[in-house]
């Protein structure tokens, strides 16, 4: 099976642009989760979709904002960016019960300048 | 919310010799617990898993063991390699209607040939 995939792998934007990144899953997942991974603060949690629906949500502002189609692949915009937004992310596809293993993939570096 | 707590951040070992990573977790419900590597410019790469129904788990020269009363659980690796040099995450995942997976802050593991 193919692993999970993300396009752009690298991406460079300004402040105050938009930007969407896609992610596919593990053909059969229908669990998606978004992460943020930064220096100073690690691996953080940015939200997860399941079937369509987004299930569950961490604490960043609503400039952060997802959507899964019905192929399990999905997209993750951020608007107003912002320096702070320059990270590595990330997404994990599992197939959606509680407790199952995350799979990752290679992640899309943002530069924010 | 859960507080996953890991130390040190950094480990240096000699080929051959074992290295054990140690995490601390916050919320008596989370009952998953999985370890992750991450090579430079990869995304993070499941190693091990435990649920918190069994106390150790091994799988080849990787083990992780767990103590739900005190709340900490540790990976241990044998025989370390030259390409086990990596960055180490561990991460909790509660129960319930906000499950995710926490992430501790990662160690970055040197293993000098």
């Amino acid at each position: 099976k193919a692993g999970v995939t993300q396009t752009p792998r690298y991406l460079i934007k300004t402040r105050g642009q938009q930007v969407t990144l896609s992610c596919s899953p593990i053909s059969g997942h229908r669990s998606v989760s978004w992460y943020q991974q930064t220096p100073g603060q690690g691996l953080q949690f940015l939200f997860e979709y399941f079937s369509e629906t987004q299930r569950n949500k961490g604490n960043f502002p609503g400039r952060f904002s997802g959507r899964q189609f019905s192929n399990s692949r999905s997209e993750m915009n951020v608007s107003t960016l912002e320096l702070g937004d320059s990270a590595l992310y990330l997404c994990a596809s599992s197939q959606g019960s509680e407790g199952d293993t995350q799979y990752f993939g290679p992640g899309t570096r943002l530069t924010v300048l | 919310g859960e507080n996953v707590e890991q130390h040190p951040s950094t480990l240096s070992v000699q080929e051959g010799d074992s290295a054990v990573i140690k995490c601390t977790y916050s919320d008596s419900a989370s009952n998953y617990f999985p370890w992750y590597k991450q090579e430079l410019g990869k995304g993070p790469q499941l190693i091990i898993d435990i649920r918190s129904n069994v106390g150790e788990k091994k799988d080849q020269r990787i083990a992780v063991t767990l103590n739900k009363t005190a709340k900490h659980f540790s990976l241990h690796i044998t025989e370390t390699q030259p390409e086990d040099s990596a960055v180490y995450f561990c991460a909790a995942r509660t129960t319930g209607a906000n499950s995710k997976l926490t992430f501790g802050k990662g160690i970055t593991l040197s293993v000098r040939p």
